[in-house]
């Protein structure tokens, strides 16, 4: 149990339609990050938000956005669905303070399904 | 730019059998190597890191050796269980940057 909580768990859309995907990070966390896991892949990093600020980006397109809101929750918005966003979207909150920021606490992640 | 390279799985094992899942890496700089581990229909747990070469991590039984010299940092275990059935996953950070690379992950299943 690592205090990271994602809704839904599932979530089934089709093509064209935006989606929002919500997380609730560890109690004393200030930094929260967003992972795409296709089928059979590793975790690709989407972005990270630092105090309510975007602190770092992957190579996805704009229409994947986020917040952060001032208790530290954030939601990761996904605009014109395409059939290759279906993943497993984890989130992962963590501590950033001076140089350690390395330990990660991941939730279990929504599986995003489009049709 | 930073990449991680797994074993293929699935590693299919009986229990009390010795594993490795090997991995090797690719970073700018001295990176920090990390293991994590995914069981069914959960996120991804820390199981272990080494940052600096010839450091051992360990944890739960599972050791690895950060392998400068090799770029590898090779998962290992004595005895397996059946409630060590998994998806493990390599990972490192490196550049000043705390965002990990993963490997694609390996996956282990144990047979009682």
């Amino acid at each position: 149990e690592t205090g990271v909580t994602q809704s839904p768990t599932h979530l089934i859309k089709t093509r064209g339609q935006q989606v929002t995907l919500r997380c609730s990070s560890q109690s004393g966390h200030n930094t929260v990050s967003w992972y795409q896991q296709a089928l059979g892949q590793g975790p690709q990093f989407i972005f990270q938000y630092y105090r309510e600020e975007e602190n770092g980006r992957g190579n996805f397109p704009p229409r994947f956005s986020g917040l952060q809101f001032p208790n530290y929750s954030s939601e990761l918005n996904v605009n014109a669905l395409e059939l290759d966003d279906s993943a497993l979207y984890l989130c992962a909150s963590s501590l950033m303070e001076g140089a350690n920021n390395e330990k990660l606490f991941f939730g279990s992640g929504t599986q995003l399904s489009v049709l | 730019g930073n990449s991680v390279t797994q074993m293929e799985g699935p590693v299919t094992l009986s229990e009390e059998a010795f594993l490795t899942i090997n991995c090797t890496y690719t970073a700018t700089g001295y990176p920090s190597l990390f293991w994590y581990v995914q069981y069914p229909g959960e996120g991804l747990q820390l199981l272990l890191k080494a940052t600096k070469a010839d450091d051992k991590g360990s944890n739960k039984g599972f050791e690895a050796t950060y392998r400068k010299e090799t770029t590898s940092f090779h998962l290992e275990k004595g005895s397996v269980q059946v409630s060590d059935s998994a998806v493990y996953f390599c990972a490192l950070t490196s550049g000043g940057s705390y965002i990990p690379t993963f490997g694609r992950g390996t996956s282990l299943i144990v047979h009682p």
